[in-house]
């Protein structure tokens, strides 16, 4: 099993530009969240989900946009990037009824 | 809005020494997690406690409930050790928005 992998790795993006981050899981998981990490600061959620079709908005939602089509992948789309979005970006997911997450390997985004 | 506080912030000790890694929060929580974040950037859990202790190989986590405090030790400390310590709480009544975290440790063991 791959556990949990995300896409891209690295990627540089210019101010106003648009990208797709994609997180995917094999492990039949219901939960999905989007997180972001910065120096300094602890993890935050970003948004997450609770299952096929279903997202919802965590803690620093504004500029973020997320879709959950099949229960594999949850995707976190940016429509205008902005400097500030420059971060390291991790997708976890979880089982329903426990609390462990298990975590991809984060995806390095820099905005010019 | 309910904090995760780590102490220290950067510890740096010698290969061998006994490790200690504090962890408060603020109100009742469910469940607290501790994770390692290695160099290279991945995440992984180390222990989830709701209450008591927990020892995994050198690594031992203990939570004191009353007071709002986890440890977490690691004894015989090796350079492979170094990592980012984090810890993570779900708050009682929490939805599924899952956990809140704290900013981290980092821990660096020199030979």
């Amino acid at each position: 099993n791959a556990g949990v992998t995300q896409t891209p790795k690295f990627r540089v993006l210019k101010t106003g530009q648009s990208m797709t981050l994609l997180c995917a899981q094999d492990m039949n998981h219901e939960y999905m969240y989007w997180y972001r990490q910065d120096p300094g600061m602890g993890l935050r959620l970003i948004h997450y989900s609770v299952g096929e079709g279903t997202t919802a908005k965590g803690e620093v939602p504004d500029g973020y946009n997320v879709s959950r089509l099949k229960k594999q992948n949850f995707l976190l789309g940016l429509e205008s990037a902005a400097p500030s979005q420059t971060s390291v970006y991790f997708c976890a997911s979880k089982q329903t009824g426990k609390d462990t997450q298990y975590f991809g390997p984060g995806t390095r985004l820099t905005v010019l | 809005k309910n904090e995760v506080e780590q102490s220290p912030q950067n510890l740096t000790a010698q290969e061998g020494e006994f490790i200690t890694i504090n962890c408060s929060y603020s109100v009742g929580i469910s469940a607290l997690h501790w994770l390692q974040q290695h160099p290279g950037g991945g995440i992984v859990s180390l222990f989830m406690l709701s209450s008591g202790k927990k020892k995994h190989g050198r690594l031992i986590a203990t939570i004191n409930i009353q007071e709002k405090h986890s440890s977490l030790h690691i004894t015989a400390s090796h350079p492979r050790d170094s990592a980012v310590y984090i810890c993570a709480v779900k708050y009682s009544g929490g939805g599924a928005d899952g956990l809140t975290f704290g900013k981290g440790t980092h821990l660096i063991i020199q030979p």
